[in-house]
């Protein structure tokens, strides 16, 4: 258990489907972000939150849309994903958005394919 | 843009010493060197991080050379649970982490 908590950890879902990631951190952190991973890429930030507002999007499609109701949970909500968008979608948590002692405490992931 | 080059892969053997090299030879000042490990289908893992001088904790060392435009990451004694994917990212303490490719790290019996 790391501290940040992300379900489902797994998720099928076709491509006319709407479903939701969700994430949640008791760390008191003010800080989370949204990260993509696809097959054999590095992590892709997409998104960025500072004390529930989005400070940051990272030309990422409109079909993914986040959502921040408070400091301890992050959605990211899918609609009409296309089979490229299967990946580990990853949420991770900071102090603060400059905080610079122990980095990021990412969660376990949701393995997504879109079928 | 990558701001540092790590080799693809490495082999080490239980029990020795793995020496996890990084290059950064255009970091700038402000900038600290964070090392993360990825093991297999988990969400990254914090390993320990520096700005100029020698880092140590329970997971491993950290040796910046005096020019810091390079760096390793010393796993004293490797097991195999170490085996992972292992990331050096160098970022300004305002600015977000950005992830390279890194380096595949297998650990063998």
């Amino acid at each position: 258990e790391t501290g940040v908590t992300q379900t489902p950890r797994h998720l099928v879902m076709g491509m006319t489907n709407k479903k939701s990631l969700k994430c949640e951190q008791h760390l008191g952190h003010n800080a989370m972000y949204w990260y993509k991973q696809s097959a054999k890429k590095p992590l892709e930030l997409m998104f960025v939150y500072s004390l529930e507002e989005r400070v940051e999007n990272n030309s990422v499609p409109s079909r993914f849309s986040p959502e921040c109701p408070n400091s301890s949970h992050l959605f990211l909500h899918l609609h009409t994903l296309q089979p490229e968008d299967s990946a580990l979608y990853l949420c991770a948590s900071s102090q603060d958005l400059n905080s610079n002692n122990y980095g990021y405490t990412f969660g376990s992931g949701t393995r997504l394919t879109v079928v | 843009d990558a701001k540092t080059t790590q080799p693809t892969s490495m082999d080490c053997a239980e029990g020795r010493a793995a020496n996890l090299p990084c290059n950064h030879s255009t970091i700038s000042g402000n900038e600290y060197v964070y090392w993360y490990r990825q093991i297999h289908s988990q969400g990254p893992q914090y390993i320990i991080h520096g700005l100029k001088n020698n880092e140590t904790n329970e997971m491993a060392s950290l040796i910046i050379t005096e020019d810091r435009k390079s760096s390793t990451l010393i796993l004293p004694h490797a097991t195999l649970r170490d085996t992972a994917v292992y990331y050096c990212i160098v970022r300004p303490y305002t600015d977000k982490l950005i992830f390279g490719t890194g380096t595949r790290l297998q650990v063998f019996p």
